[in-house]
């Protein structure tokens, strides 16, 4: 079983809808949960955190963390064409406490047509 | 928010050669960076850390004297692909974060590609 897995779509949704983002993870023991946007040949951008169980929202974003059931979502509403790109989900590595050691999953490709 | 900086963002070299690469953090002081890379079609790899004044540590399969990692400064980590080879064409990508828990900010990254 992979660390981190994610659907790695393509998933594509209309504009103005809610894209969901799906990712789960191996280590019960994880406690930080990261999702990065990455465009077509650039580096990841943090976009998202979330370390405690339930809803963190950030404008048209919300982060959702299920401890027990070992997932983590990215919704993203009222998708707008510039929201398309590799959505990756990171935990720390197994057992680590640094922030950067992180371990990706194979991201999502999510495109938003007109 | 605090920027990590990288250049070259695109090199271009023969086989056999060596190629440097730079990730400096600019408003804020990094006793640790990370290195990592991102073949085609692929996630995010951590290869390596990269420890201001003290040896650098290697995730496992990467290669310590085929990548040369330098971290002489606070600001400053720099990593040497020596005798490139077609196969280590990837894009690099280095990162750092504020303090022990502070969230990781990547750089722009250095798209390698040996010919």
């Amino acid at each position: 079983q992979k660390e981190v897995e994610q659907n790695s779509g393509p998933l594509s949704v209309p504009e103005g809808a809610i894209a969901s983002l799906n990712c789960t993870y191996s280590d019960r023991g994880s406690q930080s949960f990261f999702w990065y946007r990455q465009y077509s040949g650039k580096s990841p951008e943090l976009i998202m955190s979330i370390y405690s169980n339930g809803d963190k929202e950030d404008g048209r974003f919300t982060a959702q963390l299920n401890k027990a059931s070992q997932y983590v979502s990215l919704l993203i509403r009222d998708s707008q064409p510039s929201d398309s790109a590799t959505y990756l989900c990171a935990v720390p590595r197994a057992g680590g406490t640094s922030y950067g050691k992180l371990t990706f999953g194979q991201g999502t490709i999510l495109t938003v047509h007109p | 928010g605090a920027v990590v900086s990288q250049h070259p963002s695109w090199v271009i070299c023969k086989s056999g050669t060596s190629v440097k690469i730079e990730c400096r953090s600019l408003d804020f002081q990094a006793t640790t960076m990370f290195w990592y890379r991102q073949f085609p079609k692929q996630s995010l790899m951590l290869m390596a850390t990269s420890n201001e004044g003290s040896k650098a540590t290697y995730e496992q399969g990467v290669e310590k004297d085929k990548f040369l990692i330098n971290h002489a400064s606070l600001t400053l980590s720099t990593l040497t692909v020596t005798s490139a080879h077609p196969e280590d064409s990837s894009f690099y990508i280095c990162s750092a974060h504020q303090g022990v828990t502070g969230e990781l900010f990547f750089g722009e990254g250095s798209r390698l590609t040996v010919l």
